[in-house]
């Protein structure tokens, strides 16, 4: 079965640091592009962060470049994020997915999270 | 505030059919694909369709996806109580080096 398992999440002060991990099981996981995806308390989804299938290219949102980090151990079948100089902006469920891609002669390249994990709550409050 | 556009709410009653809508611009839905996402209540979210209209595996055909220039639509035919969820809609965006944005979110109640 394929699963991810989120961790690392927890309650921080303003200006503090955490690292969330993913489990990655049930799947070659070195051969997939990952993401990280964020979701405010009563808010929408927001993309963090994602990484290529060797760990060799990274991007990520406007909002936390400069402060995160998105890294993997292929060797581990985990993702990791590194987040520094925590605001309260960014309290949140932290979810971890799998990007899937599939060409199609008509539309193109396609992408897609499928699955995602079940989330880690990170709270940052003094 | 969403990239993508989506109404905040949506209604209906058992069997009926009930569409969402997503709204967005030439650098994301105008030149990529559209995917939607279901998320159930205190649940992590679930791919429900891929590449505007393709269905997963296990997801029913009572759920179809559209796209037509730089909007999509979710469709949900013959509803039903289980279908109550927020649904997401999202597109890889073009601008600014490239990155994924998502629709505000769809909450959907069965009455």
């Amino acid at each position: 079965e394929v699963q991810l398992v989120e961790s690392g999440g927890g309650l921080v002060q303003p200006g503090g640091s955490l690292r969330l991990s993913c489990a990655a099981s049930g799947f070659t996981f070195s051969s997939y592009w990952m993401h990280w995806v964020r979701q405010a308390p009563g808010k929408g989804l927001v993309w963090v962060s994602r990484i290529n299938s060797d760990g060799s290219s990274t991007s990520y949102a406007d909002s936390v470049k400069g402060r995160f980090t998105i890294s993997r151990d292929n060797a581990k079948n985990t993702l990791y994020l590194q987040m520094n100089s925590l605001r309260a902006e960014d309290t949140a469920v932290y979810y971890c997915a799998r990007d899937w891609e599939y060409y199609d002669i008509l539309t193109g390249y396609s992408n897609w999270f499928d699955p995602w994990g079940q989330g880690t709550l990170v709270t940052v409050s003094s | 505030q969403s990239v993508l556009t989506q109404p905040p709410s949506a209604s209906g009653t058992p069997g009926q059919r009930v569409t969402i809508s997503c709204s967005g611009s030439s650098s994301n839905i105008g030149s990529n694909t559209v995917n939607w996402y279901q998320q159930l209540p205190g649940t992590a979210p679930k791919l429900l369709i891929y590449s505007n209209n393709q269905r997963p595996s296990g997801v029913p055909d009572r759920f179809s996806g559209s796209k037509s220039g730089t909007s999509a639509s979710l469709a949900i035919s013959g509803l039903q109580s289980e279908d109550e969820a927020d649904y997401y809609c999202a597109a890889w965006d073009d601008s600014l080096n490239g990155h994924w944005v998502f629709g505000g979110g769809t909450k959907l109640t069965v009455l």
